[in-house]
């Protein structure tokens, strides 16, 4: 069963610091993972998809990677801004075409 | 419309009583979702639609849920004599292809389900 975990729970940074948040998955047979980034009270936005066979994917200020063989993938966020402060999940998708999301790291960026 | 739209955004019921949530997913859409959110947890997949072929409902809890979606457009959820234990936010969410196609996921607002 695909287990993903997501480490740090929670970050707290000043305005203007990049940081990077951590996504970790047990079963590397996967089709893609994507970043979501979720507002309190609202749905989920997609941020990121990266496909099996990529490494990275880039979306102006954020940058995610995929290391499928060692399970881990990685959301960089450059020059961070209070507008960032969300919840960020990271979800795969494997065999039965559904995502498999992580706990989410709440991120508050600090004026 | 232009995204995902669920009805109602909350509900207050009580315990005992059924419950229908309503999901217009976005035009041209075939794969469907539901998942739950329950306070300090993370998402539970309940069902996935993709076409006209049989529903994935390997995710619902129990036999008090159910799902349908009709013409391959309008999904409801239905939850027969709610506990307080279903209190939560249910998302929808829908992508124009199967997920593992590279197609990404798009969700709607949810509905904040409160059981009384």
């Amino acid at each position: 069963k695909q287990e993903v975990t997501q480490i740090p729970a929670a970050l707290s940074v000043p305005e203007g610091e990049n940081l990077v948040l951590n996504c970790s998955f047990t079963d590397s047979a996967i089709y893609n993972l994507q970043w979501f980034r979720q507002d309190p009270g609202k749905g989920l936005t997609s941020l990121l998809l990266i496909q099996s066979s990529q490494r990275e994917q880039t979306s102006g200020r954020l940058n995610a990677s995929l290391d499928k063989s060692s399970g881990r993938s990685t959301l960089y966020i450059a020059a961070s801004q209070p507008g960032d402060s969300a919840t960020y999940l990271c979800a795969v998708v494997g065999g039965a075409q559904k995502l498999v999301f992580g706990q989410g790291t709440r991120l508050t960026i600090n004026p | 419309g232009a995204g995902v739209s669920q009805s109602p955004s909350n509900k207050v019921t009580e315990k005992g009583k059924d419950v229908e949530l309503r999901c217009d997913p976005i035009s041209g859409h075939t794969a469907l979702y539901w998942y739950r959110q329950s306070l300090g947890q993370g998402l539970e997949f309940l069902i996935y639609f993709q076409g006209n072929s049989a529903p994935d409902k390997s995710g619902l809890p129990s036999d008090r849920f159910s799902a349908e979606r009709t013409g391959g457009s309008v999904s409801t959820l239905t939850i027969q004599r709610t506990q307080q234990e279903d209190s939560a936010v249910y998302l929808c969410a829908s992508s124009l292809d199967r997920v593992a196609t590279n197609e990404k996921l798009f969700f709607g607002s949810g509905t904040q389900l409160s059981v009384l």
